[in-house]
């Protein structure tokens, strides 16, 4: 049973343009959200996080919107670069960290 | 500063073999400790947690085993591997609570044959 569903598996932007990647959670007692974001053979790194107190969180070109009655999370990134190009992980927090399965961000020039 | 350390970074390894995989934290004391696993077509799926030596809880059923020997060691170990051991593993380790300022390593790539 998937709490934490990232449906797009991957995702195509051009440089310059707004990459949307988006995140469904099933747990309404989940209280805190993060990005994780993560480049081959390398360990996952920390992007931005919102609480549920808040419906957006943004900290330079990354915004992080969270709608609860959908609850539905998305990060935006603009402009998208190059260097985005990852694996883009959504998780969620009751008690420690539940993960998606990721979304593959490939920043096109 | 706190740096954590996982290797080997690749491993291929005969099915029935066994395995042992370690990490290393440095520049913290008493981490909470976590092995991590990303099979293919799946998400990060938590393994094993640590809050202390000796101390070690198991999230989901598996081949696998883990142990805290010192402060900052976590090993991820099997005696018999399956084809389904098969992933991408990461250790981390964060100190403020289940959720909050974690910090992974580089992971390793086992691929059972």
């Amino acid at each position: 049973d998937q709490q934490v569903k990232q449906n797009s598996p991957s995702l195509s932007v051009q440089e310059g343009r707004i990459s949307i990647l988006n995140c469904d959670y099933t747990n309404s007692m989940f209280d805190y959200f993060l990005w994780y974001k993560k480049y081959p053979a390398e360990g996952p790194t920390f992007l931005i996080s919102i609480s549920s107190i808040k419906d957006k969180n943004e900290d330079g070109r990354f915004t992080v919107f969270l709608n609860k009655s959908a609850k539905h999370l998305s990060l935006h990134i603009v402009p998208s670069q190059p260097g985005d190009s990852a694996v883009y992980f959504c998780a969620s927090c009751a008690d420690g960290l539940t993960f998606g399965k990721g979304t593959h961000l490939i920043i096109q020039p | 500063s706190q740096t954590i350390h996982q290797w080997p970074a690749t491993l291929v390894q005969p099915v029935g073999s066994p395995l042992s995989l370690e990490c290393t934290v440095e520049g913290t004391s008493n981490p909470n400790l976590y092995w991590y696993r990303q099979a293919a077509g799946r998400g990060l799926q938590l393994l094993f947690y640590s809050v202390g030596i000796g101390q070690i809880s198991s999230e989901v059923p598996q081949n696998l085993s883990a142990s805290r020997p010192q402060d900052r060691q976590f090993i991820l170990s099997s005696k018999k591997l399956l084809l389904s051991d098969s992933g991408f593993y990461l250790c981390a380790w964060n100190s403020d609570g289940r959720c909050y300022g974690y910090t992974f390593g580089s992971g390793t790539r086992l691929t059972v044959v």
